[in-house]
């Protein structure tokens, strides 16, 4: 069975600032992880995933994730935060198999970003 | 760039009523998924539907719930008789493959009175 963990149901930058969002895993296979972004009042976006290979996977807007097989981690990043960065986050890992179909999500983080 | 589209956005139904959730996934895509979120819980996977048949389903899914691709582009969720506790954020999905990353649409929030 797969569980994810977000830490911080709400997070809070200023413009410019960098943004971690921290994510746990569990998972008894070698785990697909994603990050999925969702803005006001529409669907889940992609943001990155990772799957195997690089640990280090670079997503769209500038955002970007590392596994961490040691710390069961896959946190999101972004250096420099935007206004238009606002919105809430959700990581994800995949089911049995390691397919990227079935999901199991996490709480999501909403983030708020301020001037 | 091709999008998964839901209708409708909003449906408002009476307890006991069945509803009927549609979605329009992306042309060239064989896999297709129903999830839900209930206000402030975890986006939930409901069921993936592959080569006209259900492939997995969670516990959520009884037998209230069904899932049907009518013709070519559809694929609708139907609760037979809906309950408050089905209230939530419905999101449909699909992917090119088995292991491709989902498409999510942008949902239809179903709320039962």
């Amino acid at each position: 069975a797969q569980s994810v963990t977000q830490l911080g149901s709400h997070v809070s930058v200023s413009e410019g600032a960098l943004v971690l969002l921290r994510c746990n895993y569990s998972s008894s296979v070698p785990p697909y992880l994603f990050w999925y972004v969702q803005y006001p009042n529409q669907g889940l976006q992609l943001l990155l995933k990772y799957t195997t290979g690089a640990t280090l996977v670079k997503g769209i807007n500038g955002f970007e994730a590392e596994f961490k097989k040691s710390e069961t981690s896959f946190h999101l990043t972004k250096p420099s935060a935007h206004m238009s960065d606002a919105a809430e986050y959700f990581c994800a890992v995949s089911g049995v198999g390691g397919g990227g179909n079935k999901l199991t999500f996490g709480t999501g983080t909403q983030l708020k970003v301020e001037l | 760039e091709p999008e998964v589209t839901q209708t409708p956005s909003h449906q408002v139904t009476q307890m006991g009523q069945e509803v009927i959730l549609r979605c329009v996934p992306i042309s060239n895509h064989l896999y297709f998924y129903w999830y839900r979120q209930i206000l402030g819980q975890k986006v939930e996977f409901l069921v993936s539907f592959y080569n006209n048949e259900i492939s997995e389903k969670s516990e959520i899914f009884d037998d209230q719930f069904s899932v049907e691709r009518p013709d070519g582009s559809n694929f609708t969720l139907k609760i037979r008789s809906t309950k408050l506790e089905d209230s939530a954020m419905y999101f449909c999905a699909s992917s090119v493959d088995g292991e491709s990353p989902l498409h999510f649409g942008n949902g239809t929030r179903l709320t039962v009175t």
